[in-house]
């Protein structure tokens, strides 16, 4: 069965260092996987997603993730946090071909960002 | 704006209580989901309806049910409510099933449902 792991419940970094929330999954078929960012009192917004293209995907607002099979990881970067950023993040993970729920939800890492 | 409209956004209700949530998808999109957001479960996925029928099905209880209409809008029923049913609840939806590889699923604002 499939999984997500963050390994990270709370990030803090100051405005304008770099942001890194970790991600490890857990599939057994071809997955995809996705980042989802939440701010307070707001629905889920998608920031990327990866479907076996280029294993450097690019999303909103300047954040990125890597695909590496190797490690089953998608770590989500951003070179600069904005006081905008904080908020909390999920990781996400699809199987292709999977039967039950289709998404599958990591725990989220709540990220805060210091002036 | 994902374009997923539910309503209401906040409700507060009495345990042993029923109540209606109501999700209207994406343009075109034929398929709603349903997730429950706590703090002790986090998200998990409760239901799925794909053009009117139901797909998948997650941890719901059986005190819960769903329904999706032939205008695609979808309602989640919740009855005998439970103190432990304070929640926020998501609908989603998707232009096809939810099997296709890279499948993206948006996800409306949430109802925020509190039990007293």
């Amino acid at each position: 069965a499939q999984s997500v792991t963050q390994l990270d419940s709370h990030v803090s970094v100051s405005e304008g260092t770099p942001v890194l929330l970790r991600c490890n999954y857990s599939s057994s078929y071809s997955p995809s996987l996705f980042w989802y960012v939440q701010h307070p009192n707001k629905g889920l917004q998608l920031l990327l997603k990866y479907t076996s293209a280029a294993t450097l995907v690019k999303g909103i607002n300047g954040f990125e993730a890597e695909f590496k099979k190797s490690e089953t990881s998608f770590h989500l970067t951003k070179p600069s946090a904005h006081m905008s950023d904080a908020a909390e993040y999920f990781c996400v993970v699809s199987e292709y071909g999977g039967s039950q729920g289709n998404l599958i939800f990591g725990k989220g890492t709540k990220l805060s960002v210091k002036p | 704006d994902s374009g997923v409209t539910q309503t209401p956004k906040h409700l507060i209700t009495a345990t042993g209580q029923r109540v209606t949530l109501r999700c209207s998808p994406r343009s075109g999109d034929l398929s709603v989901y349903w997730y429950q957001q706590s703090l002790d479960q986090g998200l998990q996925f409760l239901i799925q309806y794909y053009n009117g029928e139901e797909r998948a099905k997650g941890n719901i209880l059986e005190r819960f049910s769903a329904q999706q209409f032939p205008d695609l809008h979808s309602e989640l029923n919740l009855s005998s409510l439970e103190l432990g049913d304070s929640a926020l609840y998501f609908c989603a939806s998707s232009p096809s099933t939810g099997f296709q590889k890279g499948n993206t699923i948006y996800f409306g604002e949430g109802s925020w449902l509190t039990v007293v």
